[in-house]
């Protein structure tokens, strides 16, 4: 089915590391979008991709859309203590389900500082 | 600004009751959709409308039921038959078309006591 596995599903860095995440399915995506959820708030759109091999960069995040278009990965350059949150890869449903989104189940991401 | 409001924040039901959230937005989208979040299994589409009048169920529509009179609002009503409502609710919103991604509320966290 058109289920996103994400992975790590937590990782505790040390600020100023860099951290790297990924979302994979079985099928193929057309668009592939991370969203980022701080601690008791709605997700928030970072990066929206939409071209297989593209790579968009905003401020100190990064993506990239899979060459195969079944994944997609999320890098963070020198965390920092706000960085903290649940990042979630997103996708549209095919046609049959009306281009809804599908959620990946989240990467928790923990910053000691 | 436009955005997207979700009220109240914080909702306590005694079980046996029916509670209804309220979901609003300025941003003219015609799409509104309604997640259930529970910890560690993301986002689950409970229901969604494309059209005012009109609305279909998501992957866990059992026991939750929705209007949509209004093309700004969609409120979400859980309703005694929902066995375990304790849970994080998110409403979204999007222009539709292309997958763009969704503008989310800052959510409401449903306690049952």
């Amino acid at each position: 089915g058109q289920q996103l596995n994400q992975s790590p599903q937590s990782m505790f860095i040390q600020e100023g590391e860099d951290v790297s995440m990924n979302c994979t399915s079985s099928s193929i995506f057309n668009t592939w979008l991370w969203y980022k959820q701080d601690p008791g708030e709605g997700p928030v759109l970072l990066i929206a991709l939409y071209k297989a091999g593209e790579l968009t960069s905003n401020g100190r995040l990064t993506a990239q859309f899979g060459i195969t278009r079944k994944d997609s990965f999320l890098n963070i350059s020198a965390s920092i203590p706000s960085d903290v949150g649940i990042y979630f890869c997103a996708g549209p449903r095919s046609m049959e389900y009306g281009n809804k989104l599908v959620f990946g189940a989240g990467t928790i991401l923990r910053v000691k500082s | 600004d436009g955005g997207i409001t979700q009220s109240p924040k914080y909702l306590f039901r005694k079980e046996g009751q029916n509670v209804t959230l309220s979901c609003e937005q300025n941003l003219n989208h015609d799409a509104m959709y309604w997640y259930r979040q529970d910890p560690g299994q993301g986002l689950r589409l409970i229901y969604y409308s494309q059209i005012v009048n009109d609305f279909q169920k998501g992957d866990i529509a059992e026991g939750y039921s929705v209007s949509r009179e209004k093309k700004e609002s969609f409120p979400l009503t859980v309703t005694s038959a929902q066995k375990n409502p304790t849970a994080f609710y998110l409403c979204a919103s999007s222009k539709g078309g292309r997958a763009q991604g969704y503008t989310f509320g800052s959510g409401t966290r449903l306690t049952v006591v």
